[in-house]
This record gives C-alpha cells, structure tokens and sequence, in this order.
C-alpha cells in the first residue's frame, strides 16, 4: 500500500517570502501521479498542482512549484512571493496510475500561516 | 466553485441514529469518489462509484454504505452512528475512471454525533 507523509505539522512564512513544503511517499510503482491541494477555512479541497512521475520537468504553476525527486520519492512545494490567501492547510495526495481504482491517498497536512 | 454540489451542509444527530449525505457530480462527469475527513483518520477515501457501479472500497466501515443513482448522483448511508463518525464527509467527481482525470472536490457535509 501507498502511504504519503508530511513530516511538518505547521509552518510559517512571512509575506512576500518563499516556504516549502515538505512530503515524501511510499510506493512500489513506478507510474503514478502526485499532487498537491490546499484546504483554506472553507474546507473546499482546491488542487494546487499536479506531477505526473513520467515526466522529469517539475510542475509549476504561477507562485507555485514543485521539487519531485522520483529516486528519493520526495515531493516538496514551494510558495514564492506568499500572500495572506495562501494561509491554509496543505495536503501532498498520492494517485496510481494503473487500473482503473483512482483514489487519492493524502498526507497528514501542513498548516501554513502568513504573517505580515 | 467546483461544480460538485453536497447537501445538506451541516448535520447534527445522535448516536445510533442513520444519516444520509448527498451529492451531485459535475455535469458530464460518471465517477463519485467518497471521502472522510476526521480529526483521528486524516483524510481518507472510502468508496468509488462509476456509472452506477461500485469500482474500488477504502476503509469504510460495515455500518456505511453508499450507491450512485440512475442520474449519477450519489448517496452515503451511515447507520448506527458513533462519536467517533464525527467528521466531514466529501464527495468527488471526475469524467472517467482513469487515474489522469482530476477529481474536483464538493464543498463537504459536516456531520456531527451527539
């Protein structure tokens, strides 16, 4: 079984600087698919950015980016330039990409505060 | 906004009793996914549907079932409901059920056991 792990339970940044983020994974299988989702004070599971393990280009998306390190099944996302509206809980979430059963397997999250 | 409706958005009931959680797909889209978040579990995936058909079970108890309807909505059945079901329940959607479809997440029931 898959198992995905956030090995820090909060952080803090302070505007306009750059975080990371931190997750590794455990998993037997050499094609899957990584990500990343931010949880604010809505709950609404929002999917921040995605890896696929095929593809050794690290995904980017705007302020946010990915370090995929598929040898040492490290996956980190770093903010740049954070806001106050990235203040939320992160989760780094685990997708097989054989057979047809896609569920996500999620970390412990990260709960990220901005401060001025 | 997702596009993936739940209802209700909060509940609140007692032990024992049977709840029923709800949700809509986005439009176009066959495959519900079924999530629990706890304070105890993290987030975790309990069942898939798609096209009616159940595709793949997690960890979901005994005591919780689930179907997808003709019209592809799905319901979450949780009977006998202990403290420790206290959580929030999301439902997901994708097209299909390849693993590079992205799943887009309803904005969850809160359910609370008293």
């Amino acid at each position: 079984a898959q198992t995905v792990t956030q090995s820090q339970p909060e952080m803090s940044v302070q505007e306009a600087e750059t975080v990371t983020l931190s997750c590794t994974y455990d998993t037997s299988e050499s094609d899957y698919y990584l990500f990343w989702y931010k949880q604010p004070p809505s709950r609404q599971m929002i999917l921040v950015i995605r890896q696929e393990a095929y593809k050794q280009q690290n995904a980017t998306e705007n302020r946010f980016s990915v370090n995929f390190q598929k040898a040492a099944k490290s996956f980190s996302l770093k903010i740049s330039d954070s806001q106050l509206g990235d203040a939320a809980m992160y989760f780094c979430a685990y997708r097989s990409a054989s057979g047809t059963a896609s569920k996500l397997t999620f970390g412990t999250g990260t709960r990220l505060q901005v401060t001025l | 906004d997702s596009g993936v409706t739940q209802t209700p958005k909060h509940l609140i009931t007692a032990t024992g009793q049977r709840v029923t959680l709800r949700c809509s797909p986005r439009s176009g889209d066959l495959s519900v996914y079924w999530y629990q978040q706890s304070l105890d579990q993290g987030l975790q995936f309990l069942i898939q549907y798609y096209n009616g058909e159940e595709r793949a079970k997690g960890n979901i108890l005994e005591r919780f079932s689930a179907q997808q309807f003709p019209d592809l909505h799905s319901e979450l059945n949780l009977s006998s409901l202990e403290l420790g079901d206290s959580a929030l329940y999301f439902c997901a959607s994708s097209v299909g059920v390849s693993s590079y479809n992205e799943q887009f997440f309803g904005p969850g029931t809160r359910l609370t056991v008293l």
